[in-house]
């Protein structure tokens, strides 16, 4: 079946330093890719998707590129404030009626 | 955009009562909805597929008669812990998908659930 394997935190950062969060899939056909995020005590909120290879979402100076060669999703932002402190997920579907697979979710900490 | 409203937030029952949560799209139908549960600092584990007018689809392992999902309209579905004990405590949300296939998710805020 279809899976995500993300890197797993905590990833500790400074403020202004370069992101990225590995996130790779298997999956069968060609699926739909999303980076969602998790603030503390709440649900989940789209921050970016990617339908087809090579489409890069972006949002939030967040980005990730649908890399069908090598399977892969990562996000990556230039510079990382503290408000993005958060638990991100990687997730895809194949529009089945299984809805969303997902990644564990890494925990990122961003210091001032 | 498409918003999915659940409640409650947060909710603490004594042991052996049921909890009901409920999940309502606000701006559109859904015909399906998906309810996940969270442990601490963990990914969210599908538990259950509920169908606007027929029976949910449970994945494996989860135990039916605990966790009743009802369907009852294309812009309601609820999930009622019954016979609510410790280790039912965690982090539950609900989520409808979008418009068409290989879109989005659309989820509720989540319910903080603690029996003790």
């Amino acid at each position: 079946g279809d899976s995500v394997t993300q890197m797993e935190g905590p990833v500790t950062l400074s403020e202004e330093a370069f992101l990225t969060i590995n996130c790779t899939y298997t999956a069968t056909g060609y699926p739909s890719l999303f980076w969602y995020v998790q603030y503390p005590g709440e649900g989940l909120q789209l921050l970016l998707k990617a339908t087809k290879a090579d489409d890069k979402g972006s949002n939030k100076g967040f980005e990730a590129t649908y890399r069908k060669e090598t399977t892969s999703f990562h996000l990556e932002k230039g510079s990382v404030q503290v408000s993005d402190s958060a638990v991100y997920f990687c997730a895809l579907t194949g529009g089945g009626a299984d809805g969303l697979t997902f990644g564990k979710g890494t925990h990122l900490i961003i210091q001032p | 955009g498409a918003v999915v409203s659940q409640h409650p937030s947060r909710v603490i029952c004594k042991s052996g009562t049921s909890v009901k949560i409920e999940c309502r799209s606000l701006d559109f139908q859904a015909t399906t909805m998906f309810w996940y549960r969270q442990f601490p600092k963990q990914s969210l584990m599908l538990m259950a597929t509920s169908n606007e007018g027929s029976k949910a689809t449970y994945e494996q392992g989860v135990e039916k008669d605990k966790f009743l999902i009802n369907h009852a309209s294309l812009t309601l579905s609820t999930l009622t812990v019954t016979s609510a004990h410790p280790e039912d405590s965690s982090f539950y949300i609900c989520s409808a998908p979008g418009w068409a296939r290989r879109t989005e998710a659309f989820f509720g805020q989540g319910t903080r659930l603690t029996v003790v």
